[in-house]
């Protein structure tokens, strides 16, 4: 299975400053048939379901705000909120879907400095 | 608007079954694949298994494989998820969500199942 392995496991940032977000995977999650990495990163608040907010590594889901973005290749990912509001207190998962199990990080907790 | 709505909340005894259902639109169902994803209290995502309707053909995580299963019913629309001899470390919130491409774009509401003597 790939381990997904996020850092750090908590962060506290001031309202309208940047949050970022690390991922790492055991191996590869490029996708050499469409030059794309399999990786997604999800919002999840207490009592509702996740959210999907990025897809193949930088593209944003449906109705996501700009604010949110990512990167990176291979094995190395990154989510960025380039300036927190309150309503993104969350914890944040990313996901490989390269290969089954699809298998997720073990979340990073984002609160309000 | 996409919807998957599943079953409501169960409470069960250690070593019994469980059977939780998604519902979802003629549409969804016959052009995506499903898959089931729990939350236990404290823990994080945990990918259980997956199915693809029209070819009905279902994977699982190697620790839940033999314990659960993943089933469709075409003419309801609907993915279940079974588990089997139920424990207290399967008390979680089970999710389905539609996925396409490996990419789960529509998540149901979850349905807590509680396992308690």
């Amino acid at each position: 299975d790939i381990v997904m392995t996020q850092s750090p496991d908590s962060l506290a940032v001031s309202l309208g400053e940047r949050a970022t977000i690390n991922c790492k995977s055991s191996q590869s999650v490029f996708y050499g048939s469409n030059n794309k990495n399999s990786l997604a990163w999800f919002q999840h608040k207490p009592g509702q379901p996740p959210r999907l907010l990025i897809y193949w590594a930088s593209a944003r889901g449906s109705g996501v705000p700009d604010r949110f973005s990512g990167s990176g290749s291979g094995t190395d990912f990154t989510l960025t909120i380039s300036s927190l509001q309150a309503e993104d207190v969350a914890v944040y998962y990313c996901q490989q879907y390269y290969t089954t199990p699809y298998t997720f990080g073990q979340g990073t907790k984002l609160e309000i400095k | 608007q996409v919807q998957l709505v599943q079953s409501g909340a169960e409470v069960k005894k250690p070593g019994s079954s469980v059977k939780v259902s998604c519902k979802a639109s003629r549409d969804t169902f016959n052009n995506y694949a499903f898959v089931w994803v729990r939350q236990a209290p404290g823990h994080g995502l945990e990918w259980v298994g997956g199915v693809i309707p029209i070819y009905r053909s279902a994977k699982y995580a190697q620790e839940f494989r033999g314990r659960v299963s993943i089933t469709t019913d075409e003419s309801a629309w609907t993915t279940y998820i079974e588990v089997r001899s139920l424990t207290y470390e399967d008390t979680a919130i089970y999710y389905c969500a539609r996925e396409g491409a490996g990419i789960l774009d529509q998540w149901g509401q979850g349905t807590l199942v509680t396992v308690s003597s």
